[in-house]
C-alpha cells in the first residue's frame, strides 16, 4: 500500500521569506505523479504543482518549486518570497500511474506573518 | 477553463430529509469523483466514476447514492444521513487516460450539516 507523510502540521513564515514544507511517500511502483494542494480558509482545492515521477527535472510554477528526491521518496515544496494569500492547509498527494486513486498526506498548516 | 462546479454551496437537512448535490465540469474529463472532507483532515475518497461508470465504491454506506446521468454530470442523493455525516463534500474530475494529464481539479464544496 502507498502512504503519504507530511511530519509538519504547521509552519509558519513571515511576508517575502521561504518557507519548505516536506512530504515523503512509499511505494513500490515506476510509474506515479505527485502533487502539491492548496486549500485556503475557503475551502476550495487547488493545484498547486505536479510531478512525473519519471522527471528528473523538478517541477516549478511561478514562486512554488519542489525538490524530488525519487530515491529518497520525498518530495518538498519551497514557497519563496511568501505572501499573506499563500496561508493555507497544503496537501501532498500520491497517484499511481493515470488511473490509480489520489492518496493526501495529513496536511501542513501554513501560517503567514506580516 | 478548469472549473468544476457544484451546488448547493451550503445544505441542512435533518435526518430523515432526502436531498442530492450536484457537481459539473466542461473540461471533457472522463473520470469524475466524490470526496468527504471533515475539519482539518484531507479529503477522503467515497467513489469514482470512470466514463459514466461507477468504478471504485469506498464501502460508503447506502444512505450516499451516486449517479452521473452524462460525461458532465455527477449527482450525491442523501438520504437518511446522520449527524456524523456532517462535513464539507467536494467533487473532482480528471482527464485520466494512458498519457493523459492526471492531476484532479476540485470544485469548491458542499458544506453539509445533518441536524
Amino acid at each position: 500500500a502507498q502512504t503519504v507523510t507530511q511530519s509538519q502540521p504547521e509552519m509558519s513564515v513571515q511576508e517575502a521569506e521561504t518557507v519548505t514544507l516536506s512530504c515523503t511517500y512509499d511505494t513500490s511502483e515506476s510509474d506515479y505523479y505527485l502533487f502539491w494542494y492548496k486549500q485556503p480558509p475557503s475551502r476550495q482545492m487547488i493545484l498547486v504543482i505536479r510531478q512525473e515521477a519519471y522527471k528528473q527535472q523538478n517541477a516549478t510554477e511561478n514562486r512554488f518549486s519542489v525538490n524530488f528526491q525519487k530515491a529518497a521518496k520525498s518530495f518538498s515544496l519551497k514557497i519563496s518570497d511568501s505572501q499573506l494569500g499563500d496561508a493555507a492547509m497544503y496537501f501532498c498527494a500520491y497517484r499511481r500511474g493515470s488511473w490509480g486513486k489520489l492518496q493526501f498526506g495529513a496536511g501542513t498548516q501554513v501560517v503567514v506573518t506580516p | 477553463d478548469t472549473e468544476v462546479t457544484q451546488t448547493p454551496k451550503h445544505l441542512v437537512m435533518g435526518m430523515t430529509n432526502k436531498k442530492s448535490l450536484k457537481c459539473e465540469q466542461h473540461m471533457g474529463h472522463r473520470a469524475m469523483y466524490w470526496y468527504k472532507q471533515k475539519a482539518k483532515k484531507p479529503p477522503e475518497l467515497m467513489f469514482v466514476y470512470s466514463y459514466e461508470k461507477l468504478s471504485i465504491n469506498e464501502s460508503v454506506p447506502s444512505r450516499f447514492s451516486p449517479e452521473c446521468p452524462n460525461s458532465s454530470l455527477l449527482n450525491l442523493h442523501l438520504h437518511a444521513l446522520q449527524p456524523e455525516d456532517s462535513a464539507l463534500y467536494l467533487c473532482a474530475s480528471s482527464q485520466d487516460g494512458k498519457g493523459a494529464p492526471s492531476e484532479q481539479y476540485f470544485g469548491p464544496g458542499t458544506r453539509l450539516t445533518v441536524t
